[in-house]
């Protein structure tokens, strides 16, 4: 079936730092990748969606500068957290459309300390 | 703003017990997805919902999906610990945005 392969699965930065998060689809082209976060014992919150070659949209109070999503090829997306603060400490997980609906990579655990 | 309110937000039974979870929303879904999650990793799909008043059963669970298509809900028989975890409910609103529901936190004690 359709795999979405999201690495790094955990991260530890200091604070001030930068990190990017890859969404890979193995095996199909996502047109479209959808970004969530998720604290913990919450619900996924959308972040954005982004769509291949275009600029990503952005939810409301998400915050583009911070967050920066590129969707360069149809078979991959990132996401960089700039300038991290321990307030960016979250799973993060990106998720492709399908024919038959969505998949999902496994997340990122980031830690910013 | 979070168009899918789950209730309830948390659940602690016994084993052996029944329990319904209900995703509610002001607009209509095409379709609405029920996903379980486990610390630390993807949410797993459970079912698709895609008719109005759609009833779909997955060994002890029971899906529903209401008439107007904007609410669903998810009942479990008999409730086991292996049942524990965060169920989801998910669906595209037509506005090319996938949400989650504000999700239900499941613990069934031994």
């Amino acid at each position: 079936g359709a795999v979405v392969s999201q690495h790094p699965s955990w991260v530890i930065c200091k604070s001030g730092t930068s990190v990017k998060i890859e969404c890979r689809s193995l095996d199909f082209q996502a047109t479209t990748m959808f970004w969530y976060r998720q604290f913990p014992k919450q619900s996924l919150m959308l972040m954005a969606t982004s769509n291949e070659g275009s600029k990503a949209t952005y939810e409301q109070g998400v915050e583009k500068d911070k967050f920066l999503i590129n969707h360069a090829s149809l078979t991959l997306s990132t996401l960089t957290v700039t300038s991290a603060h321990p307030e960016d400490s979250s799973f993060y997980i990106c998720s492709a459309k399908i024919r038959d609906g969505y998949t999902f990579g496994s997340g990122t655990r980031l830690t910013v300390v | 703003t979070q168009l899918l309110e789950q209730s309830p937000q948390f659940l602690s039974i016994q084993e052996g017990e029944n329990l319904t979870v209900y995703c509610n929303s002001s607009s209509v879904f095409s379709s609405l997805q029920w996903y379980r999650q486990e610390p630390g990793e993807g949410p797993v799909l459970l079912v698709t919902v895609v008719t109005g008043g759609e009833v779909k059963k997955l060994k002890r669970l029971t899906f529903q999906f209401g008439d107007a298509r904007k609410d669903s809900s998810l009942h479990i028989t008999a409730a086991q610990p292996g049942d524990t975890g965060l169920y989801l409910c998910a669906g595209d609103s037509g506005t090319y945005k996938y949400i989650f529901g504000t999700g239900t936190r499941l613990k069934v004690l031994a």
